[in-house]
């Protein structure tokens, strides 16, 4: 079955750094991936969709200058929180799937972000 | 009104007993409808995931979904103690390609 790697599962970094977060899909193909935030308590919320070889669609709300996402080959999304602050910890997830979403996307382990 | 609409819980079963589940949405046009698992600290892990008015059956759970009134419910039969977690409902919408987007979710409590 699918496998999404997601890497690091948590970090903590000092206010005012930038951190990388990786999301691989490690026996397919993933043109698209997507990543989420959730805060505790509450649900995912998707952050942006990730496209290969172009740029990705932010939603709304979400600053594009500050989750950088770069998804340069099939297997490989990177999501760099730059300029971090507390108000940015959360789980954040990606997720993708091997058949353009019809029977359901799989999600990667997540990554704890601790922003001190 | 939310876009797809849980009820937080606690939901509170015996076990062995049958545990159901309720997500209601707003876009009548919405086309793909999924259920998934979230225990405490973990990423999602997809259930079941229905598209035809009607039950499917996999295992010990039941999707149901019933579009003119607009709902989708997960069953679990004969609950067990693994099975607490916190079920969260995502469907794509109409128009919306493949995107999801998630309900709060329910948290399911199965007590020995």
């Amino acid at each position: 079955g699918a496998v999404v790697s997601q890497h690091p599962s948590r970090v903590i970094c000092k206010s005012g750094t930038s951190v990388k977060i990786e999301c691989r899909s490690l026996d397919f193909q993933a043109t698209t991936m997507f990543w989420y935030r959730q805060f505790p308590k509450q649900s995912l919320m998707l952050m942006a969709t990730s496209n290969e070889g172009s740029k990705a669609t932010y939603e709304q709300g979400v600053e594009k200058d500050k989750f950088l996402i770069n998804h340069a080959s099939l297997t490989l999304s990177t999501l760099t929180v730059t300029s971090a602050h507390p108000e940015d910890s959360s789980f954040y997830i990606c997720s993708a799937s091997t058949t353009g979403g019809i029977y359901g996307y799989t999600f990667g382990s997540g990554t704890r972000l601790t922003v001190v | 009104q939310k876009e797809v609409e849980q009820n937080s819980g606690p939901l509170s079963v015996p076990e062995g007993a049958i545990a159901s589940l309720n997500c209601t949405y707003s876009d009548r046009g919405s086309q793909s409808f999924f259920w998934y698992r979230q225990y405490s600290g973990k990423s999602p892990e997809l259930i079941m995931f229905i598209y035809s008015n009607g039950d499917k059956e996999d295992g010990r759970f039941t999707a149901q979904l019933n579009k003119a009134s607009q709902y989708v419910s997960l069953l679990i039969r004969d609950s067990q103690p693994s099975d607490s977690a916190t079920y969260l409902c995502a469907l794509t919408p109409a128009g919306g390609g493949n995107k999801l987007t998630f309900g709060t979710g329910t948290q399911l409590k199965v007590e020995l």
